[in-house]
């Protein structure tokens, strides 16, 4: 599988629960980039990392989303005591580096939240 | 900040004829790239397209073309010969170098292809 996975693809949670969401990008890829979309909408950056380092989290909603990514590959996007309007599609992107000119983003195929 | 904007919610179009789908943006920067994406209902976000702001000469891919308006902050996507296959919510985004790569994206456009 050379593409960006993420799991699982699908999570139905009651709210006031934690959530875990995986990425795992494409090997050899330095940044890595979580977005979310809601329904009808285009994607919203939430946070980006280089290699373990979490660069820019500007875009967390707020302190009950976390992200990590420990050894530079595998990422985490944490949500605590979730809430129905963090129902989204949490889309994970890589690409080979960020800040140097341009390199294309490729992205997971996203993992559908919903929050009862 | 980045902003981009996609006035047209949904579009319809026959099946072999063109379509055109507006994009326009708000940016200070004078380097940065623009991208089309499509969402087909499988929801997986595909590039169809990149254009680099310092090229005067707009992107073609097969029968994928823009038209970049650096001035106007305007980029269209334009389809030839429309197939059914084209069916899919189309994302135009801005990326700029020196924002670390984030991209800021449209809230798309909802294509059908008609037979």
């Amino acid at each position: 599988g050379a593409g960006v996975s993420q799991s699982p693809r699908y999570k139905v949670t009651k709210r006031g629960q934690d959530v875990a969401l995986r990425c795992d990008p494409i090997s050899g890829h330095v940044s890595l980039y979580w977005y979310r979309q809601a329904l009808g909408q285009g994607p919203e950056f939430l946070t980006y990392f280089n290699y373990e380092a979490q660069q820019d989290k500007s875009g967390l909603p707020n302190d009950r989303f976390s992200a990590e990514r420990p050894e530079g590959s595998i990422s985490t996007l944490t949500i605590q005591r979730t809430e129905q309007r963090d129902s989204a599609m949490y889309r994970c992107a890589s690409s080979l580096v960020s800040s140097i000119g341009y390199n294309e983003q490729f992205f997971g195929p996203g993992t559908r939240l919903t929050v009862l | 900040a980045q902003t981009v904007t996609q006035s047209q919610p949904e579009m319809s179009v026959q099946e072999a004829e063109t379509v055109t789908l507006s994009c326009t943006y708000d940016t200070s920067e004078s380097n940065y790239y623009l991208f089309w994406y499509k969402q087909p209902p499988s929801r997986q976000m595909i590039l169809v397209i990149r254009q680099e702001a310092y090229k005067q000469q707009n992107a073609t891919e097969n029968r994928f073309s823009v038209n970049f308006q650096k001035a106007a902050k305007s980029f269209s996507l334009k389809i030839s010969d429309s197939q059914l296959g084209d069916t899919a919510m189309y994302f135009c985004a801005f990326m700029s170098p020196t924002n670390a790569g984030k991209s800021t994206f449209g809230d798309g456009t909802t294509l059908t292809v008609k037979p």
